[in-house]
């Protein structure tokens, strides 16, 4: 069963487009939704994460919109550079009540930004 | 500094070999979690530590035995490995042992010949 549904599975976008990455999850337990950027050989690094009782997070660039009756949230990337080019992903994990708990990731998204 | 070290960065071994891998960090962080990735799909979880005690062990093989000797070091100690067990092993940590902001290290190839 996934639990966190990601798409589109790969984007191309023109350099300077918007990007737009989607995730949507089944366990409301989750309060916890992070996105990373993983280039090819490198361990992903986390971007920019929300908590569910805000509805949008901005960190330059980057954005998260956050829809908790939908159970959806969204990754936006503005003015898309080359350097943007990577695999995102999605990620949830529950408030384990003090306990630490991994991350559960969508599948992925291979961004292209083309120059 | 969100910086987690590991070593090493390519590892080969037979199916008979005993391997460990190692993972560092000195940020103070509590957590610390170990994921495998296959290419081109997400990473999953193993293992977690919390307080420096195994949590979380995600019905893993005996062949990968966790380790965590101290608040900053991680191993993974690998014996009797599978060709299907080649893939990246990052190790992660956060701070607050709540499993949010975890910050993963570049992560040991493996190849299991």
């Amino acid at each position: 069963q996934q639990q966190v549904k990601q798409s589109p599975q790969s984007l191309i976008v023109q350099k300077g487009g918007i990007s737009i990455i989607n995730c949507a999850y089944e366990n409301t337990a989750f309060d916890y939704f992070p996105w990373y950027q993983q280039f090819p050989g490198k361990g992903p690094a986390l971007l920019i994460a929300i908590r569910p009782d805000v509805s949008e997070k901005k960190e330059g660039r980057f954005t998260i919109s956050f829809n908790k009756s939908a159970k959806q949230f969204s990754l936006h990337i503005m003015d898309s550079q080359p350097g943007d080019s990577a695999t995102y992903f999605c990620a949830a994990s529950p408030y384990s009540g003090g306990g630490a708990d991994g991350l559960t990731f969508g599948k992925g998204t291979h961004l292209i930004i083309q120059p | 500094d969100t910086e987690v070290t590991q070593t090493p960065k390519h590892l080969v071994m037979g199916m008979t070999n005993k391997k460990s891998l190692k993972c560092e960090q000195h940020m103070g962080h509590r957590a610390m979690y170990w994921y495998k990735q296959k290419a081109k799909k997400p990473p999953e979880l193993m293992f977690v530590y919390s307080y420096e005690k195994l949590s979380i062990n995600e019905s893993v093989p005996s062949r990968f035995s966790p380790e965590c000797p101290n608040s900053s070091l991680l191993n993974l100690h690998l014996h009797a490995l599978q060709p299907e067990d080649s893939a990246l092993y990052l190790c992660a940590s956060s701070y607050r042992a709540t499993g949010y902001e975890q910050y993963f290290g570049p992560g040991t190839r493996l190849t299991v010949t």
